[in-house]
């Protein structure tokens, strides 16, 4: 089946500083990603659309400039953290099409900003 | 953003016992996906259900899709330890590819 590589899963970074975390879809090509956060005990909440060869598209209430979302190739995309602070502390989880309507979601990332 | 209604909350149950759980929306939604979330984990998907009316079953798992279009519910039968977790409803509108998740229910098995 479809698998969708998230990296890291872990990282915790120093106040200002910035993050990048990598989505990759292993087996199959996406031209479409998604980038999730999920605060403790809560659900996933939708904070970008990540398109192949063009820009994000942003969710209402999501700061592009702060978190950089990169599609450069078919199999990859990227979310920068950018001058990270303590209230971005969350758990971040891509997902990607695999098909016209399948999603297949990554295994997250657990960002701690100290 | 939006979220779906999902109930319950959490559940607490024993080793063998039938679960069930729904999710409403307000809006049509073309697609209805159930997931289940381990701690620390992405959500792995459960069911997927594409036509109103549509009644789907993975193993112990059942999930319907609901004739109005604005529901689906997961019923999970004979419960074992491995059940324990997070499982979210999301439904996708006609013409977006964007899901909206529901607000969970976690499942807990007492001893």
């Amino acid at each position: 089946g479809a698998v969708v590589s998230q990296h890291p899963s872990r990282v915790i970074c120093k106040s200002g500083t910035s993050v990048k975390i990598e989505c990759r879809s292993l087996d199959f090509q996406a031209t479409t990603m998604f980038w999730y956060r999920q605060f403790p005990k809560q659900s996933l909440m939708l904070m970008a659309t990540s398109n192949e060869g063009s820009k994000a598209t942003y969710e209402q209430g999501v700061e592009k400039d702060k978190f950089l979302i990169n599609h450069a190739s078919l199999t990859l995309s990227t979310l920068t953290v950018t001058s990270a602070h303590p209230e971005d502390s969350s758990f971040y989880i891509c997902s990607a099409m695999d098909s016209p309507y399948g999603y297949t979601f990554g295994s997250g990332t657990r960002l701690t900003v100290v | 953003g939006q979220q779906l209604n999902q109930s319950p909350q959490s559940m607490f149950i024993q080793e063998g016992e039938d679960v069930s759980m729904n999710c409403t929306s307000s809006s049509i939604f073309n697609t209805w996906l159930w997931y289940k979330q381990d701690p620390g984990e992405g959500p792995v998907l459960l069911i997927a259900l594409y036509k109103a009316g549509e009644l789907t079953s993975n193993g112990r798992l059942t999930a319907q899709f609901g004739i109005t279009r604005k529901d689906s519910f997961l019923n999970i039968s004979a419960s074992i330890p491995s059940d324990v977790g997070i499982y979210f409803c999301a439904g996708r509108p006609f013409g977006n590819e964007k899901l909206t998740f529901g607000t969970g229910t976690r499942l807990t098995i007492i001893p």
